[in-house]
């Protein structure tokens, strides 16, 4: 089957511009996770969704960053007014919650580099 | 300080040779998770680790946990070219996993 899917893979951008990146979490997965990755920081947890449950926004980094999930399937993570230190590697991981394994699958991740 | 410290930062290794990588909680483990990653890629999950003195094994790569669930062990036995990569120990916190910095791995043919 098909695993986590993130888009795009690549995205440049200019300082002050908004964007939005995308994830397909595992179908049946309900727990959905967004993750950012850059140097200096390392892996650092931004906002968990898990089904209709109000999501856990407690990693994010600032008011400019939003994501909403729609359907319980799709979700889209938006940065507005972008800065250069936005730059990083964004990670989005799904779960299905009781399963044994209990594992987080992570998508290939989207590269944003704002100039 | 980081509540996962990883050791050691980076390692290179001749192909064939074991090696062992740590990560140490400053607090108790309730899930461990030993993941590795190419440059430009996703994580790829290796184990997950719940109970003291647990241990668990896949191919050539071996993790346990402490009895005291808060140090985790990676050990890999005769390293080959496609062992390299970055290695991420995390902890499970219900809602989300908090990562050590990882261990860059290096292997020379």
């Amino acid at each position: 089957g098909a695993g986590v899917s993130q888009s795009p893979s690549n995205k440049v951008t200019e300082k002050g511009k908004d964007v939005e990146l995308r994830c397909d979490p595992i179908s049946g997965h309900t727990a959905l996770y967004w993750y950012r990755q850059s140097l200096g920081q390392g892996l650092e947890f931004l906002i968990y969704f898990q089904g209709n449950s109000a999501p856990d926004k407690s990693g994010l980094p600032s008011d400019r960053f939003s994501a909403e999930r729609t359907g319980g399937s799709v979700s889209t993570l938006t940065i507005q007014r972008t800065q250069q230190e936005d730059s990083a590697v964004y990670l989005c991981a799904s779960r299905r919650i009781g399963s044994e394994y209990n594992e987080q699958f992570f998508g290939p991740g989207t590269r944003l580099t704002v100039l | 300080s980081q509540e996962l410290e990883q050791s050691p930062q980076s390692l290179i290794v001749q192909e064939g040779k074991n090696l062992t990588i740590n990560c140490t909680s400053s607090k108790t483990l309730y899930g461990l998770y030993w993941y590795k990653q190419k440059y430009g890629e996703g994580l790829i999950f290796l184990m997950m680790l719940q109970k003291g003195g647990e241990e668990k094994s896949h191919e050539k790569i071996t993790a346990k946990l402490d009895e005291k669930k808060q140090q985790s062990s990676l050990h890999i036995t005769a390293s080959q070219p496609s062992h390299a990569g970055i290695y991420l120990c995390g902890a499970d916190h219900g809602n989300k996993l908090v990562f050590g910095a990882g261990t860059i791995l290096r292997v020379k043919s």
